[in-house]
């Protein structure tokens, strides 16, 4: 099995950087998933990280580190619309299938 | 990019009755889909693995006679909900998963919002 641990909600500065952190324990790691879920709306993907260190798409980069078992997501420049549930999701070596932590609620306010 | 559509967007009914609803990948061809239902503030939790051409796989403690599946083509999955009741009212998700060199990456409908009466 395999537990994976992210902060329930955090709070940011509209224009500010964000960093929401993912902490994972799994028998074989095969890849992290960062997702975005507004509410009542389906998750849009994010972000992939298979190998160690930092992947940057925008606004949005995603960090891996598979020795300490640690990712994160970077949000810079921060928008109200950012306001979303951030989903990380793992999978493990052997399954195709990720497993998701419970999400962190971000809460962007002016 | 990868598009999956679902269809009914919202539905409410009555206890008892059944309910179905698809998922479509648009723009590629999926051989895997899967099916996720989630509570309010509570994360995604899987209920089962389509596979086209066979039969799916359920998670432990979904009752597979409850929420058949049909995955008869590369490009939809269908989730019914018999006999729906109250408790059965959720957000049912699913997704699809496309291969892109050795990447696997799945991609989520819209969801749907059911509300059994």
């Amino acid at each position: 099995g395999q537990n994976i641990d992210q902060p329930t909600e955090m709070t940011a500065t509209e224009g500010a950087i964000v960093q929401i952190n993912c902490t994972y324990q799994t028998s074989g790691f095969n890849g992290l998933f960062w997702y975005q879920q507004h509410a009542g709306e389906a998750p849009t993907f994010l972000s992939y990280n298979v190998l160690d260190g930092l992947e940057e798409k925008g606004r949005f980069s995603s960090f891996l580190s598979r020795s300490k078992g640690y990712s994160y997501l970077l949000l810079k420049e921060l928008q109200m619309k950012d306001s979303a549930s951030y989903l990380c999701a793992v999978i493990n070596r052997g399954s195709y299938i990720p497993t998701f932590g419970r999400g962190t609620s971000l809460i962007v306010h002016p | 990019g990868a598009v999956v559509s679902q269809h009914p967007s919202r539905v409410i009914c009555k206890s008892g009755t059944s309910v179905k609803i698809e998922c479509r990948s648009l723009d590629f061809q999926a051989t895997t889909m899967f099916w996720y239902r989630q509570f309010p503030k509570q994360s995604l939790m899987l209920m089962a693995t389509s596979n086209e051409g066979s039969k799916a796989t359920y998670e432990q403690g979904v009752e597979k006679d409850k929420f058949l599946i049909n995955h008869a083509s590369l490009t939809l999955s269908t989730l019914t909900v018999t006999s729906a009741h109250p408790e059965d009212s959720s957000f049912y998700i699913c997704s699809a998963e496309e291969t892109s060199g050795n990447t696997d990456t799945q991609y989520f409908g819209p969801g749907t919002r059911l509300t059994v009466l």
